[in-house]
Order: C-alpha cells, then sequence, then structure tokens
C-alpha cells in the first residue's frame, strides 16, 4: 500500500510557541489530505480537509487562524499549532489519498505526530 | 454518511476466534463498509472492506449480509498483538478519496494470555 510519512514523530514545547507538523505522500500523489486530532481514550476527529493548490476546509470549531493547513504541493501538506496551549495537546494524524493509486477512494494514514505543551 | 455503532469493548483469551459487530442501519446503496485497526500512539491501519456477503483476506473476514445493515469483523485465532481499538466505517468508496473518513468510537478489543 502507499505510504504515508509525518514528522516529527513527537514533539514537546513551551505554552504560546508554535508548532509545525509534516504529512508526506511518499509514493503517490496526494490530491487531498486530512487532518485529525486525537484525544486520549477518543477517537479521531476530523479538523480539516486541504487539497493541493486551494484552501483547507475546516470543520466546525477548529479555528482556521490557531491552525494553519499548507498543501503547496502533491507530497507535502503542513499544520500549524499557532501560539500552542496546553489544551491543543493532543495526537495529530493526516491521511492521503490522490492520484496512482491501485485502491480508489482508500486513504492512508500517518504514524502521527504527539504534541505536548508545557 | 451511515451513522454506525459497534460495543465499545471487547475482551478474549488468546487463540480464539474474535467477532465485532458493526450496526450501519442507513448504509445507502453506493456505500461500502471497511474496517480499520489502531494501536496505541498510531494512525489507522487499513484491514478489509467489502460491499455484500463475504471478503476474505489474510488478516480477516468480513460478514455483510443480504440486507446490509451490519456488518461482522471476524479475526480467527488472535493473539496479544492484535489488542487494539477497531473501527467501522460506511461510506461511498468512489467519493471516499475526497471526502474525509468519520470515525465513530470503536470497539477497544483486549486480548488476554
Amino acid at each position: 500500500g502507499a505510504v504515508v510519512s509525518q514528522h516529527p514523530s513527537r514533539v514537546i514545547c513551551k505554552s504560546g510557541t508554535s508548532v509545525k507538523i509534516e504529512c508526506r505522500s511518499l509514493d503517490f500523489q496526494a490530491t487531498t489530505m486530512f487532518w485529525y486530532r486525537q484525544f486520549p481514550k477518543q477517537s479521531l476527529m476530523l479538523m480539516a480537509t486541504s487539497n493541493e493548490g486551494s484552501k483547507a476546509t475546516y470543520e466546525q470549531g477548529v479555528e482556521k487562524d490557531k491552525f494553519l493547513i499548507n498543501h503547496a504541493s502533491l507530497t507535502l501538506s503542513t499544520l500549524t499549532v499557532t501560539s500552542a496551549h496546553p489544551e491543543d495537546s493532543s495526537f495529530y494524524i493526516c491521511s492521503a489519498s490522490g492520484l496512482d493509486i491501485p485502491e480508489v477512494g482508500e486513504q492512508f494514514f500517518g504514524p502521527g505526530t504527539r504534541l505536548t505543551v508545557l | 454518511l451511515a451513522k454506525t455503532t459497534q460495543p465499545i469493548s471487547m475482551d478474549s483469551y488468546e487463540g480464539q476466534e474474535v467477532n465485532i459487530t458493526c450496526s450501519h442501519n442507513n448504509i445507502a446503496t453506493n456505500d461500502y463498509i471497511t474496517w480499520y485497526q489502531q494501536f496505541p500512539s498510531q494512525g489507522p491501519r487499513f484491514i478489509i472492506q467489502g460491499y455484500k456477503t463475504k471478503v476474505t483476506n489474510e488478516v480477516a473476514s468480513l460478514f455483510i449480509p443480504a440486507d446490509r445493515k451490519s456488518s461482522t469483523l471476524s479475526l480467527p485465532r488472535v493473539s496479544l498483538s492484535d489488542t487494539a481499538v477497531y473501527y467501522c466505517l460506511v461510506g461511498d468508496l468512489t467519493t471516499s478519496g475526497n471526502t474525509p473518513l468519520v470515525f465513530g468510537k470503536g470497539t477497544r478489543l483486549s486480548v488476554i494470555a
């Protein structure tokens, strides 16, 4: 199957700083990437959908000015958590779908990024 | 997107067969049923997908009755490494590439030695 990577795998930062998380499709062109957030013992919650070359679509309740998403190329999407606070501490997961994937419509998930804000 | 209902948790001993049932009463004609597995601190991993009757791969089997209002994921002879959360998702395969997957609460399977 297709491979999606995330970097970093875990990050610890001070309150008020900004953190950038990268999501890469390694062996396919990702026309669409999704960003999810998962709190302990809970399910994945969709934050936003990003299509290459266009602005991301955010879910209700997700602050677009706080969670900046850029999908400038077919292999890379970034999520920047601006002015992070302890309540932003969570597990952030991206998924990708796109062209030249044998399994039509299938999405592939990254390994996730554990963000801890002190 | 059709809503799904699964048991919150299940326990099983090693070597047993585990069946996790998912209800999706409002499944649409074009919807497929997909199961994902998630280990702690990892992204979900695709297990199996089906539309009707039975699908089997090297990991699991998926049983779907004629009315398609439910489905059962069957894991043969589970081991400790099968301890994970299992999610049942229902959606239109032809559009799911551009449509986000909606995750329910999932079923937390604990395999005991």
